[in-house]
């Protein structure tokens, strides 16, 4: 199947944890996006990477790091976890910049407590 | 700072009538706006992208249109099937930050058999 998948579907954890959230996809794309969507159920990007270009919204807290090993992987790392960190976290892919169609994965549940 | 409002927040019509969704957003000066699907625990489809040269754009049984001069978009569904019933999100594409999509809260469409 062609798609965007990450895991895991869900993670709890307690504060001050790390954890990592693992996206890979296999559409062929050539950028890569974090976003989180809120308790209030609003989505908002927190990372766009192409070419090794990293672009970071500036309101995402440095706890949060992607790293890239290669064009088809995006992986979310999160340090010292913090309650307010808990939300729906999806990754996305397009081909091109600029408002391209965006594939979306399912979604990491991610709860700390 | 862009701003996407998404009303209404929730519709419930029976199977088989058209129905119109409707998207505003603040800052006129956008590239392109998407809708989208989300299902219950999945990751979003994406449903339709107009550029902002654009008037309209149609798929099936679903045309969405634009103005951007009064910061408008609409989803039109012709007639409603059950297996519409998801949550509608639009998004405006303005380009800065992390190059990354402004989305609405969302419409939450039941459609009635």
């Amino acid at each position: 199947d062609t798609a965007v998948s990450q895991t895991p579907k869900y993670l709890v954890t307690q504060m001050g944890n790390d954890k990592s959230i693992k996206c890979e996809q296999n559409l062929g794309h050539d950028t890569m996006y974090w976003y989180k969507q809120d308790s209030k159920k609003f989505l908002k990007i927190m990372f766009s990477y192409n070419n090794k270009e990293l672009i970071i919204n500036e309101t995402v807290p440095n706890r949060f790091s992607p790293k890239s090993p290669d064009k088809a992987h995006l992986n979310l790392h999160i340090n010292s976890l913090e309650l307010g960190d808990s939300a729906v976290y999806f990754c996305a892919s397009s081909q091109g910049r600029g408002g391209s169609p965006l594939h979306f994965g399912n979604g990491t549940r991610l709860t700390v407590t | 700072k862009q701003e996407v409002t998404q009303i209404p927040a929730a519709l419930s019509v029976p199977e088989g009538e058209n129905l119109v969704l409707n998207c505003s957003f603040t800052d006129s000066a956008i590239y392109n706006l998407q809708w989208f699907r989300q299902d219950p625990g999945k990751g979003l489809t994406s449903l339709l992208l107009i550029q902002s040269s654009q008037r309209e754009q149609t798929s099936g049984r679903l045309n969405a249109s634009l103005d951007k001069s009064s910061g408008r978009s609409t989803l039109y569904i012709a007639a409603s099937q059950p297996g519409d019933s998801a949550t509608y999100l639009c998004a405006a594409y303005s380009g800065g930050g992390a190059d990354g999509l402004t989305f609405g809260k969302g419409t939450h469409l039941i459609i009635q058999p």
